[in-house]
């Protein structure tokens, strides 16, 4: 596509169950990452992907974060046993690796944890 | 200390208004410097791009790095009730791949 595609754009869950949000890039952008936005907050960055180097994991808060990205396209955010401080806009991005600050966005994912 | 300071506003102004937004930062290592703007419910788009210090100007913005202070800035000349959103800015070490450092944005509103 044109640009960033995230989905769902909204979820709500409950407490306790896993979520996934899914991200699929601009094609040819091989560089991938999550980003998560609070009320009032910045970006927070999340997890980095780059070709099929090791992902840069650095930013996950916790163990119940994963990422992967399968193909070098689409990438999946996976958020086990939500809590409420998981709530948050949850953002994707992609660049060229040659152009580390271009990135382009996704509208990102509203996720709601009841 | 943040590494990113950036006043959230919001900011209002009357169209047709000079508008300036700033960031200060504490890590010297930064050396990529950005503006993103952000509409309600949107994901960031990139505005502006500059490498180290020095004026970049496009159209009806300027961006400003100033790294003897760790100041930038951009300035919006001629503001439109368009360019009402939430404006980021970000900044980046000089490395061979980098995670970005936002700013926590300033809310911009130009009114008619």
């Amino acid at each position: 596509g044109a640009g960033v595609s995230q989905s769902p754009s909204n979820k709500v869950t409950e407490k306790g169950k896993d979520v996934e949000l899914r991200c699929d890039p601009i094609s040819g952008h091989t560089a991938l990452y999550w980003y998560r936005q609070s009320l009032g907050q910045g970006l927070e960055f999340l997890i980095y992907f780059q070709g099929n180097s090791a992902p840069d994991k650095s930013g996950l808060p916790s163990d119940r974060f994963s990422a992967e990205r399968t193909g070098g396209s689409v990438s999946t955010l996976t958020i086990q046993r939500t809590q409420q401080e998981d709530s948050a806009v949850y953002l994707c991005a992609s660049s060229l690796v040659t152009q580390g600050g271009t990135l382009f966005f996704g509208s990102g994912t509203q996720l709601s944890v009841l | 200390q943040k590494e990113v300071e950036q006043d959230p506003g919001p900011l209002s102004v009357p169209e047709g208004a000079i508008v300036s937004l700033n960031c200060t930062y504490s890590n010297s290592a930064f050396q990529y410097f950005m503006w993103y703007r952000q509409y309600s419910r949107k994901g960031p788009e990139l505005l502006m791009y500059t490498y180290s210090s020095g004026n970049k100007e496009d159209g009806r913005f300027t961006a400003q790095v100033d790294k003897s202070s760790k100041y930038i800035s951009l300035f919006i000349r001629d503001s439109q009730p368009s360019d009402s959103a939430t404006y980021l800015c970000a900044m980046s070490h000089l490395s061979g791949y980098s995670t970005l450092t936002f700013g926590k944005g300033t809310m911009l509103l130009v009114s008619p």
